[in-house]
């Protein structure tokens, strides 16, 4: 059953905090991409990686960081840097060959801060 | 900085109504796509048309595109409660590899 799954669904930040969402893919997809999408907005890009160990700022990456070890994975860390961390977090993935231009989503995170 | 806007941010309309929504954007684009998303889950893709496209048909979606605008609009007809969703359109930059999100149309359908 191929697909994208993240997790927490919920997720809760103390202050000063780093807290890691987990995105990992089974589609053999080569590019990977996380969103923040607040209430009643679009989505904004926070980073992308197209392929292994390497990925590129979106426009809001600051308090963020990603790392792309595995094909599979594209973690997500938010760090005590970001202030304003409560929103809905999505992870997308996508082909680079074919049908490249298409955005698989998965189910999202959405962090709280306590 | 986010290219595309859409309107309206929300429409409410009777089941088996048609329902519209139109998106512009600012710069020049490789292909426009829409998406869906239910409340709370993630987006699912549901048509793209290229730059060199005027029109394209999914089943009850019709999506049409005009460069000299800039615009796209996204035709839904003979909706269906279970058509109740957030839509978005995307669009691809001419050199980018990676999608500009809309704020999105809520839509509601009303049994």
């Amino acid at each position: 059953d191929g697909g994208i799954t993240q997790s927490p669904k919920y997720l809760f930040r103390k202050e000063g905090q780093n807290v890691t969402l987990s995105c990992e893919q089974n589609l053999n997809h080569d590019a990977m991409y996380w969103y923040r999408q607040d209430p009643g907005q679009g989505l904004r890009l926070i980073y992308y990686s197209q392929i292994v160990n390497d990925f590129q700022k979106g426009d809001i990456a600051e308090g963020y960081s990603v790392s792309r070890e595995k094909k599979e994975s594209f973690p997500l860390t938010v760090t005590s840097a970001q202030k304003n961390p409560t929103a809905f977090y999505l992870c997308a993935s996508s082909t680079l060959t074919g049908d490249r231009e298409t955005q698989y989503f998965g189910p999202g995170t959405r962090l709280l801060v306590l | 900085s986010q290219q595309g806007e859409e309107d309206p941010q929300a429409l409410s309309i009777q089941e088996g109504e048609n329902a519209t929504m139109n998106c512009s954007y600012k710069t020049s684009i490789n292909n426009l796509q829409w998406y869906r998303q239910n409340s709370g889950r993630g987006l699912v893709h549901l048509i793209l048309i290229r730059s060199n496209e005027r029109e394209k048909h999914s089943g009850r979606l019709r999506v049409t595109l005009d460069t000299s605008k800039k615009s796209s609009s996204l035709l839904i007809t003979a909706s269906r409660a279970a058509d109740t969703a957030s839509y978005f359109c995307a669009t691809e930059g001419q050199g980018a590899q990676k999608l500009v999100f809309g704020q999105g149309t809520r839509l509601t359908i009303n049994p």
